[in-house]
Order: structure tokens, then C-alpha cells, then sequence
């Protein structure tokens, strides 16, 4: 099975802050990896699909890139609804589906 | 498109649970749904999905034996069950499909 490593697992940061997590592909995934955000007692929420697709709804200060095995997430100016806990996500219909294993994101 | 699942279960170890989550706003028949779990303050588990349209499922070799997956069109519902429960076997699971997730369902097993 495909694993996927996210970084870092902790990340200080302050409002109006640019953050990066990054996460890599065992192998080619083309683009499809997803990256959602959590927080304490709820379902997980999608931000981005097919590596760079903004979900609709969610703020343009959320942005993705990459493909094959590397991708990128990033939070520009974050925001004090932005602290969270955020994953990423190997996904196809067929699959298995494989996360990264979460990057908590503090208040500094 | 949204998925409504079942309430919260506690469960003795050696029973059942299972959980449901019901479809709507989208062709059910038309995604595959997958189950996924996540152990208190643990990461996401993928557990298999089913094909509502046929029935066919594909379970993680974890749970081969204890997991069954089924679904009913006619009320675009599935269903998750997983038997002789275990300890750790307490977590949120999740329905979901490509974008969407269910609100998750607490099962406990306590003895």
C-alpha cells in the first residue's frame, strides 16, 4: 500500500503568519491527494482536492500544489479559526485510502 | 450531498455494533463508500469501502472476519458492523465518500 509521511507534526505559529505542511507519497499518486482540517469532536473538512482544487466555501488563504509524490499545503495569513489539526489524504475510487499522520497547528 | 450516521453505542467486548449512514443530496449508486476510523487522539484508520451500486465490498486484511459492509438502495443507506469487539476498538467511525464525510458515531466498548 501507497504510505503517505506529513511534516511537521507540530507547527507554532502566530496569526497573520504563512504557513507550509508538507506531505510525501511512498509512490506516484498523480494528483490525488486531498488535505482536510480538523478540529476536537468533529468530522474531518475538506479543503483541497486533486492536490490544488479550493473546495468551495473555503477561504483563499488555503492553497495546495504539487503531484506525483510531494505535496504542499499552505495557510497564508493564518487566522484564529485556523488552528487546527490538518492531514492529508491519498484517495481514488478503488484504493486503499492511506493519511498522513496530522500536523497540529499552535498558537505561538 | 450529505452522510447522516447513527448514534453513539457502548458495547461490551465479545458483542456487535453496528452503525449506519444514510445518503442524500447525490446519486447513492454513483461512489463508492468507504468507512474509516479514528482511536481517541489517534489518526485516521481506512477500514474498506462498498460499492453501493453492486454490493461489493473490499475490507482491510486487519478486519477480515469481524467487518461486514452492506447497503440498502432502497433507502440509500449503508452499514458498517463489526463483531467480537475488542478494547481498542473504541473510536469515532466515519462514513465517507470522495469530499464528503459522515458526522462520525462514538462507539465505546467498555466492560
Amino acid at each position: 500500500d501507497i504510505q503517505m509521511t506529513q511534516s511537521p507534526s507540530t507547527l507554532s505559529a502566530s496569526v497573520g503568519d504563512s504557513v507550509t505542511i508538507t506531505c510525501r507519497a511512498s509512490q506516484s499518486i498523480g494528483n490525488w491527494l486531498a488535505w482536510f482540517q480538523q478540529k476536537p469532536g468533529k468530522a474531518p473538512k475538506l479543503l483541497i482536492y486533486e492536490a490544488s482544487s479550493l473546495e468551495s466555501g473555503v477561504p483563499s488563504r488555503f492553497s495546495g500544489s504539487g503531484s506525483g509524490t510531494e505535496f504542499t499545503l499552505t495557510i497564508s495569513s493564518l487566522q484564529p479559526d485556523d488552528f487546527a489539526t490538518y492531514f492529508c489524504q491519498h484517495y481514488n475510487t478503488y484504493s486503499p485510502w492511506t493519511f498522513g499522520q496530522g500536523t497540529k497547528v499552535e498558537i505561538k | 450531498a450529505q452522510l447522516v450516521q447513527s448514534g453513539p453505542e457502548v458495547k461490551k467486548p465479545g458483542a456487535s455494533v453496528k452503525v449506519s449512514c444514510k445518503a442524500s443530496g447525490y446519486s447513492f449508486t454513483g461512489y463508492y463508500m468507504h468507512w474509516v476510523r479514528q482511536a481517541p487522539g489517534q489518526g485516521l484508520e481506512w477500514m474498506g469501502w462498498i460499492n453501493p451500486k453492486t454490493g461489493v465490498t473490499n475490507y482491510v486484511q486487519k478486519f477480515q472476519g469481524r467487518i461486514t459492509m452492506t447497503r440498502d438502495t432502497s433507502i440509500n443507506t449503508v452499514y458498517m458492523e463489526l463483531t467480537r469487539l475488542k478494547f481498542d476498538d473504541t473510536a469515532v467511525y466515519y462514513c465517507a465518500r470522495v469530499g464528503y464525510w459522515g458526522q462520525g458515531t462514538l462507539v465505546t466498548v467498555s466492560s
